[in-house]
């Protein structure tokens, strides 16, 4: 079946280093990406998307690229802060063949910020 | 505030006592959508809706109903709760199907 995966489920970098945060995905046919942040006792919260016409796309701080070639989407925070621990997984919307697909998580990477 | 509500935000109950955990979205979205969030799963999810009166099953639809009878809320049900329906539940609002998903902050079910 579909699957959406990561890399690495625990990061941990120092505050102030650059956070690269990995995930795979299976469905070449996949459209639309986004980004999730959750922190303890929280609901996800969105972070950033990208759909797959695009390749990479920024917001504050943080940029997600998209390499449809090997089916990877990975987010970059710049200068991480002990306010980016949290888990962060990514989600696709495998749009079968234009039946109504709905997105799919990954299971999440935990980013550790050292101070 | 731009926000999605749920209630109630911790519940423990016993197996067969119905009940319904509320969802409600301030943000006139179309679509609404639950998913359970359990260690080592993920978020999965259990229903969905594209609006008012059209709801579908999600990935695990299974000892859970839904309604959809106003824009703003989209109630969970389980009428018959067992304990492997223990998690953490999150309902979600979207614009439409492909857009990001605004989260509620969870509620934290326990069936004994």
């Amino acid at each position: 079946g579909e699957s959406v995966g990561l890399h690495l489920p625990t990061l941990s970098v120092q505050e102030g280093d650059n956070s690269i945060i990995n995930c795979a995905y299976s469905n070449s046919a996949s459209d639309y990406f986004i980004w999730y942040k959750q922190e303890s006792g929280k609901g996800p919260q969105f972070i950033i998307d990208i759909r797959s016409n695009m390749d990479k796309r920024q917001g504050q701080r943080v940029t997600v690229l998209l390499n449809k070639t090997v089916k990877h989407l990975s987010l970059q925070i710049a200068a991480t802060q002990p306010g980016d621990s949290a888990v962060y997984f990514c989600a696709e919307n495998p749009n079968y063949g234009g039946s109504q697909g709905n997105l799919i998580f990954g299971k999440g990477t935990k980013l550790s910020v050292k101070p | 505030e731009a926000q999605v509500t749920q209630n109630p935000r911790y519940l423990i109950t016993v197996t067969g006592k119905k009940l319904t955990v509320t969802c409600s979205q301030n943000m006139n979205h179309e679509y609404m959508s639950w998913y359970r969030q359990d260690p080592g799963l993920g978020l999965r999810q259990i229903y969905y809706s594209m609006n008012v009166e059209v709801t579908d099953k999600g990935d695990v639809p299974e000892g859970y109903k839904v309604s959809r009878k106003e824009k703003r809320n989209f109630p969970l049900i389980l009428e018959s709760p067992s304990p492997n329906q223990t998690s953490l539940y999150f309902c979600a609002s979207s614009l439409g199907r492909v857009w990001p998903q605004h989260f509620g902050d969870g509620t934290r079910l326990s069936i004994l």
